[in-house]
């Protein structure tokens, strides 16, 4: 057990909607990441938030965003579904202190167990 | 963006063999990390690596950061059939995008 929760951990729609998938980190962990897995695809980044601020942004579509709020969790709003955005999606925290003038220094990410979304 | 080379795509090993595989990159890496996933699952972290030139061991496990900071090699020692998986590895690149690069994956089989 990593300690980053998800949920729900299944989600079936159907295209044109609109779905939250929710995300909790590790106790002290400040940073959080959003990622997409698809069958014929890796891990692909779309979006970092470190303390409640967006740091960094990936391959994430306009239909998506994603916000992390004063205690840390974070929620991912995916809109206007396809087909192609079914998908896994995963979470993953990391403590992510600040390093000098560089901006946000990320260390190891560990991840949630993920969200399994069917759009039909 | 970043790219990493993961190979082999796909193994297929006798139980109690060892494995290595490996993942290079064009640039260069500050922090490198092998994660296993097993199916419908998330991503586990197994070893992390922050050092060129570190050697780092998890039990049957062992990872290697190299010393050029383009590629890191996992071994896995006297296989089992829970080491069944799709084995990543992962790169923080160096400079300001700050973001972990994953390579595609390696997908072992471990036969009885």
């Amino acid at each position: 057990d990593s300690g980053v929760t998800q949920t729900p951990k299944h989600l079936i729609t159907a295209t044109g909607q609109r779905v939250t998938l929710r995300c909790s980190p590790r106790s002290g962990d400040l940073s959080v990441y959003w990622y997409q897995q698809s069958l014929d695809q890796g891990l692909q980044f779309l979006i970092q938030y470190y303390n409640g601020e967006e740091r960094a942004k990936g391959n994430i579509l306009e239909r998506f965003s994603a916000q992390q709020f004063p205690d840390l969790h974070s929620e991912l709003n995916l809109s206007s579904l396809e087909l192609g955005d079914s998908a896994l999606y995963f979470c993953a925290s990391s403590v992510a202190t600040i390093s000098g003038t560089s901006g946000v220094s990320t260390d190891t990410q560990y991840f949630g167990p993920g969200t399994r979304l069917t759009v039909l | 963006g970043q790219q990493l080379n993961q190979s082999p795509q796909s193994m297929f090993i006798q139980e109690g063999e060892d494995v290595s595989m490996n993942c290079t990159s064009s640039s260069i890496f500050n922090t490198w990390l092998w994660y296993k996933q097993d199916p419908g699952e998330g991503p586990v972290l197994l070893i992390a690596l922050y050092k060129a030139g570190e050697l780092t061991s998890n039990g049957r496990l062992t990872a290697q950061f190299g010393i050029t900071r383009k590629d890191s090699f996992l071994n896995i020692s006297a296989s089992i059939p829970s080491d069944v998986g799709i084995y990543f590895c992962a790169g923080l690149p160096q400079g300001s995008a700050r973001q972990l690069t994953f390579g595609s994956g390696t997908q072992l089989t471990v036969l009885p």
